[in-house]
């Protein structure tokens, strides 16, 4: 049973552009929703997250816009670069429970 | 350096031979967890621990088994591994109270 539904699988884009994932979730009970990022042979690092008090959330390059109503959210790269290209996974989790993870969005940027 | 580390990082082993894959944090995280990463599917739970002698499964436990004797460590157990274990595992901490996880470097297992 996928809980958290990504897409897309893989991404082109070029350098300079944005970069857009999506994530779709069921359970209301979620209260935190976080981004992950994995480069090859690496494991996931925390890249940014938000609550569902907030619609949207910046740090950098990187912006999460939430849709409570609609129950989903999504990941923006803003300029994106090379150095971006990796996997993504977006994941919900409440009240300190278990993580349930997306499926992963391969993402490429080229040159 | 805070860091979660896991042992062996690549193993090839046959069907039927008991393997412990290791984790270990030097964070004084509470919260441990067990995932594995398979193409298509992301990262799926296997058994998290909530505290020493405290564990619990997660989405996919069955083939195996957790121990938490110590804080720092969260052993992982495979007693019959099969070919449909092959897959990358993570373990992750994180600190009771908080959603930051911390992820291990991965083990890469192949069950031939």
């Amino acid at each position: 049973q996928q809980q958290v539904k990504q897409s897309p699988q893989s991404l082109i884009v070029q350098k300079g552009g944005i970069s857009i994932i999506n994530c779709a979730y069921e359970n209301t009970a979620f209260d935190y929703f976080p981004w992950y990022q994995q480069f090859p042979g690496k494991g996931p690092a925390l890249l940014i997250a938000i609550r569902p008090d907030v619609s949207e959330k910046k740090e950098g390059r990187f912006t999460i816009s939430f849709n409570k109503s609609a129950k989903q959210f999504s990941l923006h790269i803003m300029d994106s670069q090379p150095g971006d290209s990796a996997t993504y996974f977006c994941a919900a989790t409440g009240g300190y429970q278990k993580v349930t993870f997306g499926t992963g969005t391969k993402l490429q940027v080229i040159p | 350096e805070a860091q979660v580390t896991q042992n062996p990082r690549y193993l090839i082993t046959v069907t039927g031979k008991k393997l412990t894959v290791t984790c270990s944090q030097n964070m004084n995280h509470e919260y441990m967890s067990w995932y594995r990463q398979d193409p298509g599917l992301g990262l799926r739970q296997i058994y998290y621990s909530m505290n020493v002698e405290v564990t619990d499964k997660g989405d996919v436990p069955e083939g195996y088994k957790v121990s938490r004797k110590e804080k720092r460590n969260f052993p992982l157990i495979l007693e019959s591994p099969s070919p449909n274990q092959t897959s990358l595992y993570f373990c992750a901490s994180r600190l009771a109270g908080s959603n930051e996880q911390f992820f291990g470097p991965g083990t890469r297992l192949t069950v031939l």
